[in-house]
């Protein structure tokens, strides 16, 4: 089955620096790439997500990236805002085969103001 | 209701206990999934619904756990003679039929004392 890897599993940064969190998958299959945003005791929220049929997406300060190649793709955040500290998921699954999603392990992003 | 709606938010539990977890999907949405978080995990497949049928229940971790979906919209997770390992938060998501979005409710948070 698929296996996603997520690195670093904590990241601080300046706010108004960028951010950058780095996910591998295994099953050259998957096809569908969201990210969630989780806050505390709170429930994931999509943030992004991305196809495997385009390179690269992006919606404000938020931008996603795709190697299918090297199955890795990335959550780029820029002009960082201490609003975007929260655990950040990244995940992988077919879309066609249900789209049952595999985790990875979370990045907790701090901003510090 | 505007979201996905999972009860109880909370649930404790004595071990070698019965419980029953309900979710409500939002309205007019066919897929129907359950995830189950651990503390600092992501979240882990647990079953599938499309409609009523279990389209995928390869996530469940033994035969303690079952889930129903009898008319196509509310979901129950039942967990039976629970254990100390099965606390954790117990997601439910939905999202309409084919692959799109899945949105996420709030959990249930499960301890079993």
């Amino acid at each position: 089955g698929e296996n996603v890897e997520q690195h670093p599993s904590t990241l601080s940064v300046q706010e108004g620096d960028s951010a950058v969190i780095k996910c591998t998958y295994s099953d050259s299959a998957s096809n569908y790439f969201p990210w969630y945003k989780q806050e505390l005791g709170k429930r994931p929220q999509l943030i992004i997500d991305i196809r495997s049929n385009v390179g690269e997406k992006k919606d404000q300060r938020i931008a996603v990236t795709l190697n299918k190649t090297a199955k890795h793709f990335s959550l780029h955040i820029t002009e960082t805002q201490p609003e975007d500290s929260a655990v950040y998921f990244c995940a992988a699954s077919i879309l066609e085969a249900g789209n049952m999603l595999t985790f990875g392990g979370g990045t907790r992003l701090m901003v510090k103001p | 209701g505007a979201g996905v709606s999972q009860t109880p938010s909370n649930k404790v539990t004595e071990k070698g206990k019965y419980v029953e977890l309900r979710c409500d999907p939002i309205s007019g949405h066919t897929a129907l999934y359950w995830y189950r978080q651990s503390l600092g995990q992501g979240p882990e497949f647990l079953i599938y619904f499309q409609g009523t049928g279990a389209a995928d229940d390869s996530g469940l971790p033994n035969d303690r756990f079952f889930a129903v979906r009898p008319e196509g919209s509310v979901s129950t997770l039942k967990i039976q003679r629970t254990e100390r390992g099965d606390s954790a938060v117990y997601l439910c998501a939905s999202s309409w039929a084919g692959p799109t979005e899945a949105f996420f409710g709030q959990g249930t948070r499960l301890t079993v004392v």
